[in-house]
Parts: C-alpha cells; structure tokens; sequence
C-alpha cells in the first residue's frame, strides 16, 4: 500500500507568511492527491484536489502543486482563520490513505 | 444542498457491537460512492471503507476487514456501517462522506458532523 508522508507535524507562522506544507507518496499516484483542512472542532473541509485544482470556494492564497510524488500545499498570505489542521489524503486507488496532518498556528 | 447526518455512536464495551447509519439529502444518492472515515481524539483522518453507488463493490481498512461491513440502502438514501468485535482503539468520532463526482473516485467534497464511538469498559 501507498504511504503518505506529511511533514511538517505542527508549524507556527506569523499573519501574512507564506507557509508550505509537503506530503510525499511512497510511489507514483498519478497526481490523484487532495488537501483538506480541519479548523478545530469542525469537519474537514477540501480545499485542493487533483493535486493543484483549488475547490470551488477556496480562498486563492491556498495553491497545490506536485513534482513527480512530492505534493506541496501553499498559503501565500498567512490569515488568522488559517488555523488548522491540514491533511493529503491520496485517491487514485483503495486503500484511502491519508498524511499524519500539520497543525498551523499563528505565532 | 448536500446533507449527511450520522447517527448511532455509543459507548460499547469490548467485544460489543454496533451499527451508524448516514442519511443523505440533496443529491441523488445512488449514483455516488460513500466512504466512513474516522478519526480518534486528538488523531489524524483514518480511512475505515467505501462502497460504490450500487452497493456492489466495498472496500475495507486492514485494521476492520472482517470485523466492519458497510452497506446502503438506496431507497431509503441511507449509508450504514456495521461494526462488531469493537476495540479500544476503534474508538473515534466516525465521519460519513460522499465523493465529489459520480461514479468511483473516492475524493470527499462533503462530510457529515460525525458521530462518536467510544469502546470502553
């Protein structure tokens, strides 16, 4: 089965930074990579799929990008409301697999 | 507009059993896959399983295969999971979600509130 790893596990960041989050796949997934978002105490919510494709929505400071099975999700302008957990999650085949999270904070 | 309302979680003890349901609106059900994930307090998104928009094809975590079944019933536009041999590590607050598209892609563009299992003593 695929593992994603997701790095970093907690970050802190200052309003208006830019903070990236990278998710790597043990192999290749055909770019079927998604992002969600979790802000404390709510449902996940997706923001990016197809590993750059933003969801209808979705603010355009978040962004996705994918070189070969390294997946990085962006946050161009860091804002309060940003505060979450955020999750890959993997979907070109069964098993579902989803990265560890990175919690963000604002420092 | 899409709405999926869990339903069931309890406190169970070991070795118990239980079933969730997930009643879907807004959308028309039987043409999409569904999925329960869950999530343990404080832990990341662990996916349990799916099932196609016929019911025909499920899929299943190693962690629940053989303990855990999913089902829907179509008419009643209703996800069920049913769970037996709990442990205390299946305790989790178990969300239902529904694919983004028609057909098979498993990515989960809704997601219902959850509902918690709490396996314990």
């Amino acid at each position: 089965d695929t593992q994603m790893t997701q790095s970093p596990s907690s970050l802190s960041a200052s309003v208006g930074d830019r903070v990236t989050i990278t998710c790597r796949a043990s192999q290749g997934i055909n770019n079927y990579l998604a992002w969600y978002q979790q802000k404390p105490g709510r449902v996940p919510r997706l923001l990016i799929y197809n590993a750059s494709t933003v969801q209808s929505g979705v603010p355009s400071r978040f962004t996705g990008s994918a070189s070969g099975t390294e997946f990085t999700l962006s946050i161009s302008c860091l804002q309060p409301e940003d505060v979450a957990t955020y999750f890959c999650q993997k979907y070109n085949s069964a098993p579902l697999t989803f990265g560890g999270g990175t919690k963000v904070e604002i420092k | 507009e899409v709405q999926l309302l869990e339903s069931g979680g309890a406190l169970v003890q070991p070795g118990g059993s239980l079933g969730l349901s997930c009643a879907a609106s807004g959308f028309t059900f039987n043409t999409y896959a569904m999925t329960w994930v869950r999530q343990a307090p404080g832990k990341g998104l662990e996916w349990v399983g799916s099932i196609s928009g016929s019911g025909e094809r499920t899929y299943y975590a190693d962690s629940v295969k053989g303990r855990f079944t999913i089902s829907r019933d179509n008419s009643k536009n209703t996800l069920y999971l049913q769970m037996s041999s709990l442990r205390a590590g299946d305790t989790a607050v178990y969300y239902c979600a529904k694919d983004r598209r028609t057909g098979w892609e498993l990515l989960l563009n809704y997601w219902g509130q959850g509902t918690l299992v709490t396996v314990s003593s």
